[in-house]
């Protein structure tokens, strides 16, 4: 079974650029969720899907930053314009509704760097 | 709000040492669930265990252990007799909600020398 798969795995842009990170989930998997790791930070909880619903987007740091689940397969990410502070890792996670161990599956990431 | 400290940034042991990860959390949540993951160098992160908040058994995998305590807010990962494929960053994380919207530790990188 394939797992969660993230593309780009590295992008480097100039500061005002956009940029959109894909992320696949594991197929069946109805929860989708982004997470990031800034330089020197904790991974942070950025938003989570059900289906093509956003159950909850607290995390997203502000409007610069668009997710999309159309169709409620794969989900894109993207960040316009971006910023120097946006650096970082973007990890992606998918699991089942109801998961019997509770866990995230998480894709490899996303690095972005921000020039 | 939920936090959870690493307060170990960096261990370095001599493979076959036993050595400990701490993990301390904070909730006002009567009920949570609390996990490990690895992060190899390749980049995932790799689910290892999860605790229910409800039961503070701890628990033996192989060369992996944790031990739970709620008096002290605290889920401990011990990896005894340790190899160099145990090399990576080894992340606790807290959930209120089954399975969903973690909050991270910042992390411990665990080097195993030769």
């Amino acid at each position: 079974e394939a797992g969660v798969t993230q593309f780009p795995s590295h992008s480097v842009i100039e500061k005002g650029q956009t940029v959109t990170l894909r992320c696949d989930p594991i197929s069946g998997h109805d929860n989708l969720y982004w997470y990031r790791r800034v330089m020197g930070k904790e991974i942070k909880f950025l938003l989570h899907f059900v289906k093509e619903s956003k159950q909850d987007e607290s995390g997203m740091p502000n409007n610069r930053f668009l997710a999309e689940r159309t169709g409620g397969t794969y989900s894109t990410l993207k960040v316009q314009p971006a910023e120097l502070e946006d650096s970082g890792v973007y990890f992606c996670a998918s699991s089942q509704e109801v998961s019997r161990r509770g866990e995230l599956f998480f894709g490899e990431g996303s690095r972005l760097t921000v020039l | 709000a939920q936090k959870v400290t690493q307060a170990q940034t960096e261990i370095s042991v001599v493979e076959k040492e036993d050595v400990t990860l701490d993990c301390v959390y904070e909730t006002r949540d009567t009920t949570y669930y609390l996990f490990w993951y690895k992060q190899p160098p390749s980049g995932e992160l790799v689910f290892l265990i999860r605790r229910n908040s409800f039961d503070e058994q701890n628990e033996i995998s192989g060369r992996y252990s944790w031990n739970f305590q709620k008096s002290t807010s605290s889920f401990n990962f011990t990896i005894t007799a340790s190899q160099v494929v145990d090399s990576a960053v080894y992340f606790c994380a807290l959930s209120v909600r089954y399975g969903q919207n973690f909050v991270f530790g910042p992390g411990t990188r665990l080097s195993v020398l030769p």
